[in-house]
């Protein structure tokens, strides 16, 4: 069974500094993708980044990077120049490419941005 | 359309009755989710569609629960007998299959009073 742990619930944040949220995983299986989603509060799930277990370099989409090692386990998602829009939840999931087409979420982080 | 459509946005129900929560996926989207999100934790796998059959219902948590996918579009979350428990947001997401993208739509709140 797959398994996303996110250990921090909640983390401040001063605008414009980076930040980076903690995601670790467990999976026996060697082909697997990494997704992290943005929550705000009206409710829907943002993708914003993507990392596929046999990708090499790691991902990064504008502001967002995904600190990826293998090794131990952990796709860290780091925002950097933080604004208060980032404000929010912020999860961690991945799928396993010979498991079905599911996600597999963490339990979240929640980001709060001081002006 | 442009988005993943779920409706209604918010319902209430009495303990006991009987709900369906609407899913309307990006057009030509043929995969197909369903997850449930409880206050404070992160969304949980339901059901996966294929487009009609479903591929994948490992998540739902009893028999009270069922899914149809009839022309392999719209999709309907049944809930039977509701419980308290069963009060959370409903998710839905689409994808073409293989890919990496999932787009979900804004959540069915469920509130069994």
């Amino acid at each position: 069974a797959q398994k996303i742990t996110q250990t921090q619930p909640g983390m401040f944040v001063q605008e414009k500094e980076a930040v980076t949220l903690d995601c670790t995983y467990d999976t026996s299986d060697q082909s697997y993708g990494l997704f992290w989603y943005k929550q705000p509060s009206s409710g829907e799930m943002i993708f914003l980044i993507y990392q596929g277990s046999y990708d090499e370099q790691n991902a990064t989409e504008g502001r967002y990077s995904l600190n990826f090692q293998k090794a131990r386990k952990s796709a860290n998602l780091v925002i950097s120049a933080s604004q208060l829009g980032d404000s929010a939840m912020y999860f961690c999931a991945m799928r396993v490419n010979n498991a079905g087409n599911m996600l597999t979420f963490g339990g979240g982080t929640r980001l709060m941005v001081k002006p | 359309g442009a988005g993943v459509s779920q409706t209604p946005s918010n319902k209430v129900t009495e303990k006991g009755k009987y709900v369906e929560l609407r899913c309307d996926p990006i057009s030509g989207h043929t995969a197909l989710y369903w997850y449930r999100q409880s206050l404070g934790q992160g969304p949980e796998f339901l059901i996966y569609f294929q487009g009609t059959g479903a591929a994948d219902d490992s998540g739902l948590p009893n028999d009270r629960f069922f899914a149809v996918r009839p022309e392999g579009s719209v999709s309907t979350l049944k809930i039977q007998r509701t419980e308290r428990g069963d009060s959370a947001v409903y998710l839905c997401a689409s994808s073409l299959i293989g890919a990496d993208g999932y787009t979900f739509g804004s959540g069915t709140r469920l509130t069994v009073v």
